[in-house]
């Protein structure tokens, strides 16, 4: 099974760019790379998603490695809004595994 | 307004007593998922249906039931089995099953958090 592996928590000042890494060693050629957040005692948000090349949103940059075991998820601007609990994920078989997360803190 | 509603926001249940939470698309989605979610931790998958009248276990379905007799609905039963009910419950879909399409995205309601009196 495809797993991810993100960092347990980040801190990153405000109006600068946070850079969230996640590994997916076993990633196979035809998965998806999504990222979503969670502000506290809410549903997760949908951010953005990939397969191999980089993308663009208006919420943020995702980076892709090109041999697709690692990416970044780039928030270009912090702000204090941005505080949350984001998810890399990896669809495996029929079903999204969400690990642990990494909770992101915007410090003004 | 197109999306998920989950109801109620809070729920109390008592010692031997069965609670339903509610979920409720007007997406058109086929696919149809409960998370449980459990303070500092990510989400664990209860159930998912991808066609009405089908449901599947994931990977902590005992002491839960669902049932699928329409598209816009899937509500998710806490029976008297499950031990430790205590938790925060998401419903989520998807337009279809992520076995037909490899670029799917979830969507989540607001979420049910359950506790024990």
């Amino acid at each position: 099974d495809a797993k991810t592996t993100q960092p347990p928590s980040m801190d990153c000042a405000e109006g600068r760019a946070a850079n969230l890494p996640c590994n997916h060693s076993t990633i196979s050629g035809n998965e998806y790379v999504y990222w979503y957040r969670q502000i506290h005692s809410q549903g997760p948000q949908y951010i953005i998603h990939g397969l191999k090349n980089n993308e663009t949103n208006e919420m943020a940059s995702l980076i892709i490695t090109e041999d697709r075991k690692s990416s970044t998820l780039i928030l270009p601007h912090a702000t204090l809004r941005d505080t949350a609990v984001y998810y890399c994920i990896v669809i495996t078989g029929n079903q999204f595994y969400f690990g642990t997360g990494t909770s992101l803190t915007v410090i003004p | 307004d197109g999306g998920i509603t989950q109801s109620p926001k809070y729920l109390f249940r008592k010692e031997g007593q069965n609670v339903t939470l509610s979920c409720e698309q007007n997406l058109n989605h086929d696919a149809m998922y409960w998370y449980r979610q459990d303070p500092g931790q990510g989400l664990r998958l209860i159930y998912y249906s991808q066609i009405v009248n089908d449901f599947q276990k994931g990977d902590i379905a005992e002491g839960y039931s669902v049932s699928r007799e329409k598209k816009e609905s899937f509500p998710l039963t806490v029976t008297s089995a499950q031990k430790n009910p205590t938790a925060f419950y998401l419903c989520a879909s998807s337009i279809a099953g992520t076995g037909r399409r490899a670029n799917e995205k979830l969507f989540f309601g607001s979420g049910t958090q359950l506790s024990v009196l």
